[in-house]
């Protein structure tokens, strides 16, 4: 079955610097790759997601690129603010497949 | 609330005893999953199930049991053999077939006392 693995762990970046968390999966049948945003206390939820017929996409100050040949997915967040304080957690799954499976999630602090 | 509901939010419980959290979802999603999450810890799962009256179990399942009577409710039951039941408890599903976000509910916290 598909596993994932999130690096790093725990990430600590200056106000208004970049963050980039990276994730690998195994299975190369692998097409949807989301990421989840858990602040304090409160349920994960969807901020973006890709597909494997593209390599990048991009949302406001979040990107997401995926190399299918390397099977690796990135998150980057640029011009990082204090809101951005949270838990991420990347996952993989492909149609068909039973479940959807989870990286280990990193802890990522923004210093004011 | 992304249409997955959980309940209660808090969940307080005597050793010896079991109790049951319950998730439900009028998202028509096939698939449902529970997690537990440990504090500073990532999302394990316990249980999950893709169609009715059916289910699989996840990779800490002892000391926990589900059912899948109804496509909407997938509710779990933390029974006196888990150990250490002391966590926040997660729900989710999504529809599987054609690879749509997970929906999660807002968690269950529950404390054994």
């Amino acid at each position: 079955g598909e596993n994932v693995e999130q690096h790093p762990s725990t990430l600590s970046v200056q106000e208004g610097d970049s963050a980039v968390i990276k994730c690998t999966y195994s299975d190369s049948a692998s097409n949807y790759f989301p990421w989840y945003k858990q602040e304090l206390g409160k349920r994960p939820q969807l901020i973006i997601d890709i597909r494997s017929n593209v390599g990048e996409k991009k949302d406001q100050r979040i990107a997401v690129t995926l190399n299918k040949t390397a099977k690796h997915f990135s998150l980057h967040i640029t011009e990082t603010q204090p809101e951005d304080s949270a838990v991420y957690f990347c996952a993989a799954t492909r149609q068909g497949a039973q479940k959807l499976v989870f990286g280990q999630g990193t802890r990522l602090t923004i210093n004011p | 609330d992304g249409g997955i509901t959980q309940s209660p939010k808090y969940l307080f419980r005597k050793e010896g005893q079991n109790v049951t959290l319950s998730c439900e979802q009028n998202l028509n999603h096939d698939a449902m999953y529970w997690y537990r999450q440990d504090p500073g810890q990532g999302l394990r799962l316990i249980y999950y199930s893709q169609i009715v009256n059916d289910f699989q179990k996840g990779d800490i399942a002892e000391g926990y049991s589900v059912s899948r009577e109804k496509k909407e409710s997938f509710p779990l039951t933390v029974t006196s053999a888990q150990k250490n039941p002391t966590a926040f408890y997660l729900c989710a599903s999504n529809q599987i077939r054609v690879n749509t976000e997970a929906f999660f509910g807002q968690g269950t916290r529950l404390t054994v006392v």
